[in-house]
């Protein structure tokens, strides 16, 4: 049962759109992130949140956007979507701001551009 | 800067052993945690060392060493179903992922 929801879960666009990928959780958690993650290869940090109205980018460069005006909600933004950003986008959350606890992951975005 | 590197790749048979490595070089060193993630699916998280030494967990056992900086995950009673990818990761502002190992399991 998933408590951290991402949609769609796959999309396939046309270059120059503007597209948002959507991820809620219901734990209540604090810290949520985004990741992009080739088929095969390492997760990369590109945004996470500490809370409501915080957010930082991470350690791979991305020309993404985020916000979090809600706790339960952390979408993600691309103005302008190239065939580069083509890649699975999986979004996580966790309790509180220590840095042991467990992320939960979403089933992720499957994101191909034309 | 921050790493933690792993082996890319660990072939075994149905019922072995296996030991997955990751060594690091982080600041502000926490732990270390370990997840799994199977072909097209979530990483799903394992376990976690707050302290040196071993942690058992049914068939999985995680074990750390701060002063070498490294960990394995232990997998025994290999099944099929054990196939997966498997990433070291450690928290610190935030939770920075190892390289992955994928392991086969063979008949």
């Amino acid at each position: 049962e998933a408590d951290i929801y991402q949609t769609p879960r796959y999309l396939v666009i046309g270059t120059g759109k503007k597209i948002t990928l959507e991820c809620s959780q219901t734990m209540g958690h604090d810290k949520m992130y985004w990741y992009q993650q080739d088929p095969g290869m390492e997760l990369h940090l590109i945004h996470y949140s500490y809370g409501v109205n915080s957010t930082e980018k991470g350690d791979l460069s991305s020309e993404s956007t985020v916000s979090r005006i809600r706790t339960e909600h952390f979408p993600l933004t691309l103005e302008s979507a190239r065939p580069s950003h083509t890649s699975q986008y999986l979004c996580a959350s966790s309790e509180g701001r220590g840095g042991n606890q467990p992320q939960h992951f979403g089933d992720g975005t499957r994101l191909s551009i034309l | 800067g921050q790493s933690l590197e792993q082996p890319s790749e660990v072939t075994a048979v149905e019922g072995a052993i296996v030991q997955i490595n990751c060594t690091y070089q982080t600041s502000g060193f926490y732990g270390l945690s370990w997840y799994q993630q199977h072909d097209g699916g979530a990483p799903t998280f394992l376990s976690y060392n707050a302290l040196d030494g071993l942690e058992e967990t049914g068939r999985f056992s995680s074990f750390l060493s701060r002063s070498d900086s490294y960990g394995y995950l232990l997998l025994q009673e290999l099944q099929m179903k054990d196939s997966a990818s498997y990433f070291c990761a450690a928290p610190t502002d935030k939770l920075i992922f190892g390289t992955g190992t994928r392991l086969q399991v063979f008949p």
